[in-house]
């Protein structure tokens, strides 16, 4: 009930194309879903979150869907370009004794071919 | 601004030998962890600090130990290191109150257990 699970695996489009990749939960209580991008030999860094209240969050090119009912969240990438060729997590955060504590999908390594 | 400093980046080690992991971070977060990442299992939670003083397991905590008696570090030992250690960490920290919020990550310590 703690896990994320996230799809696709890998993901190549083309520049100037949408990338989607989706994510979902099963437990109810998860209450900050952020979306962490990671470029080789670099740590993960935020890109975009969303708390369950809201449907949508867009920022630039970067968009979440949330879907409460479906329980599943999704990143969609507008005019994918070759810099955003990474690998990009979802994440779900829950509190717990008073502490947060993050479950990470398994990734999905984008490729945007030039 | 260094944010999240992590040594050594690059370590092999035999099976059975010990070291420590270090993590540094000068934002002043009391929050800070230790995750690892594995190909196709995202990043796992190891340990995690909402203070000085103050630590709790993870969701893979088994053959690490790690202490807090400063609000800017918190190293992550490997008491005998095993093959299934072989791996990347991440060290993380957060400005949330305890740990809610976005995570900044160091760049990763890649080791490798022969």
């Amino acid at each position: 009930q703690q896990q994320v699970k996230q799809s696709p695996q890998s993901l190549i489009v083309q520049k100037g194309g949408i990338s989607i990749i989706n994510c979902a939960y099963e437990n109810t209580a998860f209450d900050y879903f952020p979306w962490y991008q990671q470029f080789p030999g670099k740590g993960p860094a935020l890109l975009i979150a969303i708390r369950p209240d809201v449907s949508e969050k867009k920022e630039g090119r970067f968009t979440i869907s949330f879907n409460k009912s479906a329980k599943q969240f999704s990143l969609h990438i507008m005019d994918s370009q070759p810099g955003d060729s990474a690998t990009y997590f979802c994440a779900a955060s829950i509190g717990t004794s008073g502490t947060y504590k993050y479950i990470f999908g398994t990734g999905t390594r984008l490729k945007v071919l030039a | 601004n260094a944010g999240v400093t992590q040594t050594p980046k690059f370590q092999v080690l035999k099976t059975g030998q010990s070291m420590t992991l270090q993590c540094a971070q000068d934002m002043n977060h009391e929050y800070m962890s230790w995750y690892r990442q594995d190909p196709g299992m995202g990043l796992r939670l190891i340990h995690y600090s909402v203070g000085a003083g103050i630590t709790d397991q993870g969701e893979v905590p088994n053959g690490y130990n790690v202490s807090r008696s400063t609000t800017e570090d918190f190293p992550l030992r490997l008491l005998s290191a095993a093959p299934s250690q072989t791996s990347v960490y991440f060290c993380a920290s957060s400005s949330g109150s305890q740990g809610a919020g976005e995570l900044f990550f160091g760049e990763g310590s890649r080791l490798t257990v022969l």
